[in-house]
């Protein structure tokens, strides 16, 4: 247990349907980062929060879009997936940007 | 841009063995990490570095900060199945404070 959570844990969705993950981190962090794994492939970053500002966005197609309400929480809203985007979906966290950073357990995401 | 060259890329070695993988850099990083991940978790960190030279262990594992400050080494003492896994190193980089990621080791380890 890291003390960050990821839900779902698994989805399967079709390239006309929008969702949402969601992570939560309990640890008291102040910045949250989106990743994308991919088989074979280095862990790809995505998005960076840093006290609920984006700090960075690695040209992320827009289908993707990722939201921080809090410092404990994170978005990543999908809609009009490609097949391709499936892949292992990990949130992490750390005290500040760039410190140690904490992962969650992952969504593997399916795009039908 | 900066990346981290991570070696080797996959291993299999007999339970009992010792293991040792390295990620090396042209860049020049403040602080080095080493995280396994399990098949469908995500990554659990091992290991922390901040100061070169220093040498860090974790039961049967000991990493190292190189002295250039532009590489890491992790080894694993007399390798068991649950050591089996995917070991990234990560690190820090010294102007930018971005963490980045090596490519992993894929490690299999035969009873």
């Amino acid at each position: 247990e890291t003390g960050v959570t990821q839900t779902p844990r698994h989805l399967v969705m079709g390239m006309t349907n929008k969702k949402s993950l969601k992570c939560e981190q309990h640890l008291g962090h102040n910045a949250m980062y989106w990743y994308k794994q991919s088989a074979k492939k280095p862990l790809e970053l995505m998005f960076v929060y840093s006290l609920e500002e984006r700090v960075e966005n690695n040209s992320v197609p827009s289908r993707f879009s990722p939201e921080c309400p809090n410092s404990s929480h994170l978005f990543l809203h999908l809609h009009t997936l490609q097949p391709e985007d499936s892949a292992l979906y990990l949130c992490a966290s750390s005290q500040d940007y760039g410190g140690e950073q904490y992962f969650g357990p992952g969504t593997r995401l399916t795009v039908t | 841009g900066q990346q981290l060259n991570q070696s080797p890329q996959s291993m299999f070695i007999q339970e009992g063995e010792d293991v040792s993988m390295n990620c090396t850099s042209s860049s020049i990083f403040n602080t080095w990490l080493w995280y396994k991940q399990d098949p469908g978790e995500g990554p659990v960190l091992l290991i922390a570095l901040y100061k070169a030279g220093e040498l860090t262990s974790n039961g049967r594992l000991t990493a190292q900060f190189g002295i250039t400050r532009k590489d890491s080494f992790l080894n694993i003492s007399a390798s068991i199945p649950s050591d089996v896994g995917i070991y990234f190193c990560a690190g820090q980089l010294e102007d930018t404070d971005k963490l980045i990621f090596g490519t992993g080791t894929r490690l299999q380890v035969f009873p």
